[in-house]
């Protein structure tokens, strides 16, 4: 079963880089990897995708490992607004989520 | 262009009930997929339908079940329900074209339904 693990919260100052990391050792070698945020209560709001290469698109940058066994979600200048839980998504399955705290 | 529509978007039911709720995807979208989410268990996929069909399930008892219909609009079905079942359902659309790798989903708000 596709099986991602995320930590549970981070914290990041405003203005700085936030780096949030996934273990996703199960995926396919065809399969995207998905991020996804949640702000509370609301339906997750895709990021971004990617398979082998880096990726960058307004939002945010994703690097994946070469063995595509784990990525890192990149915001390069978090704001206050960027606090939310963060989901990895292996084909149809959210991790736990990883729950972002910027502070001022 | 509309986003995706869940209705009810607030629910209360009582235990042994059944309940039906109702996602309308964004349009041309032919895919919806259901989750389940709990502060418990975090996000949960329940199934998904394309062109009618599910085309993958998740890991939940036979009480949850769906259906799609043929303007791709679908439908989740909790037979008798349990306590436990309190939880912020969430229906996501996508283009779930055959074969296509990449295929973000779009969510709607959620439907909250408490079971007393």
């Amino acid at each position: 079963d596709a099986k991602t693990t995320q930590p549970t919260s981070m914290d990041c100052a405003e203005g700085r880089a936030a780096n949030l990391p996934c273990n996703h050792s199960t995926i396919s070698g065809n399969e995207y990897v998905y991020w996804y945020r949640q702000i509370h209560s609301q339906g997750p709001q895709y990021i971004i995708h990617g398979l082998k290469n880096n990726e960058t698109n307004e939002m945010a940058s994703l690097i994946i490992t070469e063995d595509r066994k784990s990525s890192t979600l990149i915001l390069p200048h978090a704001t206050l607004r960027d606090t939310a839980v963060y989901y990895c998504v292996d084909k149809l399955i959210f991790g736990t989520g990883t729950r972002l705290q910027v502070f001022p | 262009k509309a986003g995706v529509t869940q209705t009810p978007r607030y629910l209360i039911k009582t235990r042994g009930q059944q309940v039906t709720l109702s996602c309308s995807p964004i349009s041309g979208h032919r895919s919806v997929s259901w989750y389940q989410q709990t502060p418990g268990q975090g996000l949960q996929f329940l199934f998904e339908y394309f062109s009618e069909t599910q085309r993958n399930k998740g890991n939940f008892p036979g009480r949850f079940s769906g259906r799609q219909f043929s303007n791709s609009r679908s439908e989740m079905n909790v037979s008798t329900l349990e306590l436990g079942d309190s939880a912020l359902y969430l229906c996501a659309s996508s283009w779930g074209l055959a074969g296509a790798l990449v295929d973000e989903q779009y969510f709607g708000p959620g439907t909250r339904l408490t079971v007393t």
